[in-house]
C-alpha cells in the first residue's frame, strides 16, 4: 500500500505571496492531518479534516486554511506570507479521526523557504 | 494546554548499550502516549503506543514506559546500534468528552539520539 505523498517536496517564495500544498493519505484513510515543523517550536498542529469537514484546530492565524476532497486528498493554504512561515508542513493520516486510538503515518513533508 | 517537555540536548549513547529517552507532561492526564522515531528531512514514523492502565509495553528491542503518576514516560533501545541514530518524539492526545484529541496530537520537540560506534 502507498503511503502517505506530499507536493512539493521543496518551495521557495516571497513575502506576500500565497502557497497551496498538497496531500494524498494512504488508501482508505479517511483523516488527514497537518503540521508545522520548525527548530524552535517543534511539530504543532495546524488542523485535521475528516470526511471533507474541518474537525479540529491548532493556534495558527486565519492565513492557514485547507480543505478535503471527496476523495480524502488534502490541501493546505498559506497566504499572504511571512519569513516565519518557513518550514517544514507534515501531512499524516490516520484511518479514522485523529484520536489516542489511531497510528498517525505521516508523509515526507513539504520544505517551505519564505524569502 | 499541554505542555510535553524533552530533553533538548542530544542524547550520545555508545553501541551496544541501552538509551534511555524521557518525556514529561504538565496539566492533563492523557490516556494515551504516543512515540515516533524521525530521521532528518522525513516525517516520523510511529513507534509504540501505551496506555495509562499499561506500566509498560515492548516491541523487539524497545521497551515504553508510562507513570501517570509522575506524568512521565520512559523510552529505552537495548543493544543501541548506530542505525538507532535519530530523533525521538513523544507525543499524546487527550481523550476529550468528544472522544477525539481536541488539540489534535501534542508533540515534544523530541531528542536527537546519537549511536557511537
Amino acid at each position: 500500500k502507498a503511503g502517505v505523498t506530499q507536493t512539493p517536496r521543496y518551495l521557495i517564495k516571497t513575502r506576500g505571496q500565497q502557497v497551496t500544498l498538497s496531500c494524498s493519505p494512504i488508501s482508505g484513510h479517511r483523516s488527514v492531518s497537518w503540521y508545522q515543523q520548525t527548530p524552535g517550536q517543534g511539530l504543532q498542529f495546524l488542523f485535521e479534516y475528516f470526511s471533507e469537514t474541518q474537525r479540529n484546530k491548532g493556534n495558527f492565524p486565519g492565513r492557514f486554511s485547507g480543505r478535503q476532497f471527496s476523495n480524502s486528498r488534502s490541501e493546505m493554504n498559506v497566504s499572504t506570507l511571512e519569513l516565519g512561515d518557513s518550514a517544514l508542513y507534515l501531512c499524516a493520516s490516520s484511518l479514522l479521526r485523529t484520536s489516542w486510538r489511531e497510528t498517525q503515518y505521516f508523509g515526507p513533508g513539504t520544505r517551505l523557504l519564505v524569502l | 494546554s499541554q505542555k510535553i517537555e524533552q530533553n533538548s540536548e542530544a542524547l550520545n549513547i555508545q553501541e551496544g548499550k541501552t538509551a534511555t529517552l524521557t518525556c514529561n507532561y504538565t496539566n492533563y492526564s492523557p490516556a494515551y502516549l504516543q512515540w515516533y522515531r524521525q530521521d532528518p528531512g522525513r516525517g516520523p514514523v510511529f513507534l509504540l503506543l501505551i496506555r495509562e492502565n499499561e506500566k509498560e509495553k515492548r516491541k523487539e528491542r524497545l521497551k515504553v514506559t508510562f507513570d501517570t503518576t509522575l506524568k512521565q514516560s520512559l523510552f529505552h533501545i537495548t543493544a543501541s546500534q548506530p542505525a538507532d541514530s535519530a530523533t525521538y518524539l513523544c507525543a499524546l492526545d487527550i481523550v476529550g468528552y468528544s472522544g477525539g484529541g481536541a488539540d489534535g496530537l501534542t508533540f515534544g520537540k523530541g531528542t536527537h539520539l546519537i549511536i557511537q560506534p
